[in-house]
């Protein structure tokens, strides 16, 4: 069983700053099997990045993934007042996981 | 435009059983398989089995294996869950999935918008 760890659980930031979020893997993951959604209140979850780095349909570009191994980044670039969510790993290479999430939260 | 809609969702006493559906349109759902994933309030996201497009391989988180089965009618465009032994702590938003890509395992594109289920002692 793989166990990705998110931080922080928590990130206050203003509008227009980056947002640094990382998921570390309890042991190696390809970076194929590595995805990230945004989820908000009320809303359903959506697929940011997939294969790591690969972003989904629609997905504007300040959103980044990067990473390798067992450590893996989403980045946020110019944060935007929608931004503003909750964020999660999953990892499909062995079984699937989500990460504990991080909330991107207004300063 | 490819949808996803959960049904069977409700408030129900713990130990009693219930069966989630997923409807499906706007795809060949027999293509593609298809995943449970919930939120319980306060929580995160929490995946809890998946379905392939034949209904030949269903994988199962370790938590729940042997009271939730997975299901699948193609012919109905239509996958199942059913939860057996209902517990307070199931209670939760039930979120139907549609993997991107042909494989049982990989990132999820498509969400339904979630059903309910509450569990009462």
């Amino acid at each position: 069983e793989i166990v990705l760890t998110q931080s922080p659980d928590i990130l206050s930031l203003s509008p227009g700053e980056t947002a640094t979020l990382s998921c570390r893997a309890s042991q190696g993951v390809s970076r194929t099997f590595i995805a990230w959604y945004q989820h908000k209140p009320g809303q359903t979850p959506r697929l940011l990045i997939y294969g790591s780095s690969t972003r989904a349909a629609g997905i504007p570009d300040r959103f980044r993934g990067s990473g390798s191994g067992t450590d893996f980044t989403l980045t946020i670039s110019g944060l935007e007042p929608e931004d503003f969510a909750v964020y999660y790993c999953q990892q499909h290479g062995v079984s699937l996981a989500f990460g504990g999430g991080t909330k991107v939260e207004i300063k | 435009q490819m949808q996803l809609v959960e049904s069977g969702g409700g408030v129900v006493q713990s130990g009693r059983s219930l069966r989630l559906s997923c409807v499906a349109s706007g795809f060949t759902f027999s293509d593609y398989a298809i995943h449970w994933v919930r939120q319980s309030p306060g929580k995160g996201l929490e995946w809890l089995a998946g379905i392939s497009y034949d209904a030949f391989t269903k994988q199962y988180a370790d938590p729940v294996r042997g009271r939730f089965t997975i299901s699948r009618d193609n012919s109905k465009n239509t996958m199942s869950l059913q939860i057996n032994s209902l517990r307070v702590e199931d209670t939760a938003v039930y979120y139907c999935a549609k993997v991107l890509g042909g494989s049982v395992l990989g990132a999820f594109h498509v969400w339904g918008q979630g059903t309910l289920v509450s569990v009462s002692s």
